[in-house]
């Protein structure tokens, strides 16, 4: 069974605007760490954002928000204020008691002027 | 801290020909992972070191894949009798593995065509 659920292959974006990307998970883990990750086209995996499962607060960094409803297992990022500069693919990614990463299938974000 | 390095970035080999790959991890992380990226997909879990210990493979890691990291520092990943279907990027990271928070820093990628 897919572990991470990205059901947006790609999105668009007006400069200057916030988009959400969707991210589902699935696990039977209490303990859990949910991650995104951006890949430009030069390929380099970017840290984006940390949420853990036991954090009360929704996590953001910056520019970016994580919408985290444990309940409905959804970990959405939010991008605010869209700049030409996040026009990359967005993976994410789920730890469990084994410490390695299950990614998703991925969005592509495409930033227009 | 010069982040995770990997050479070579670009591999083009005949179908059957072994290659060799070299991940260098930030220098105190003690955990070292490998992952391969498929076009268009997310990356996949292939194995994973803590120190010099390999403490879990993918069952997509066939016998014809064995990687290591002596000393638990660099790793090697090598491909013997490579086939068409391994032609992708083959991505290393590093964390230092103290709290489930870590993240992991990828680096920048060996890319491989099987020709």
């Amino acid at each position: 069974a897919q572990k991470i659920t990205q059901t947006q292959p790609g999105m668009f974006v007006q400069e200057k605007e916030a988009v959400t990307l969707d991210c589902t998970y699935d696990t039977s883990d209490p303990s859990y760490g949910l991650f995104w990750y951006k890949q430009p086209s030069s390929g380099e995996m970017i840290f984006l954002i940390y949420q853990g499962s036991y954090d009360q607060q929704n996590a953001t960094e910056g520019r970016y928000s994580l919408n985290f409803q444990k309940a409905r297992k959804s970990a959405n990022l939010v991008i605010s204020a869209s700049q030409l500069g996040d026009s990359a693919m967005y993976f994410c990614a789920m730890r469990e008691w084994d410490y390695k990463l299950s990614f998703g299938a991925g969005t592509t974000v495409t930033v227009r002027a | 801290d010069t982040g995770v390095s990997q050479d070579p970035r670009h591999k083009i080999t005949k179908r059957g020909q072994n290659v060799t790959f070299r991940c260098d991890p930030i220098s105190e992380h003690n955990r070292l992972y490998w992952y391969r990226q498929t076009l268009g997909q997310g990356p996949e879990f292939l194995t994973y070191f803590q120190n010099e210990a390999q403490l879990e493979k993918s069952r997509l890691l066939s016998d014809r894949f064995s990687a290591e990291r002596p000393k638990g520092s660099f790793s090697t990943l090598e491909i013997q009798r490579t086939e068409q279907g391994d032609s992708a990027m083959y991505l290393c990271a590093s964390s230092l593995g103290e709290t489930e928070a870590q993240e992991q820093y990828f680096g920048p990628g060996t890319r491989l065509t099987v020709t």
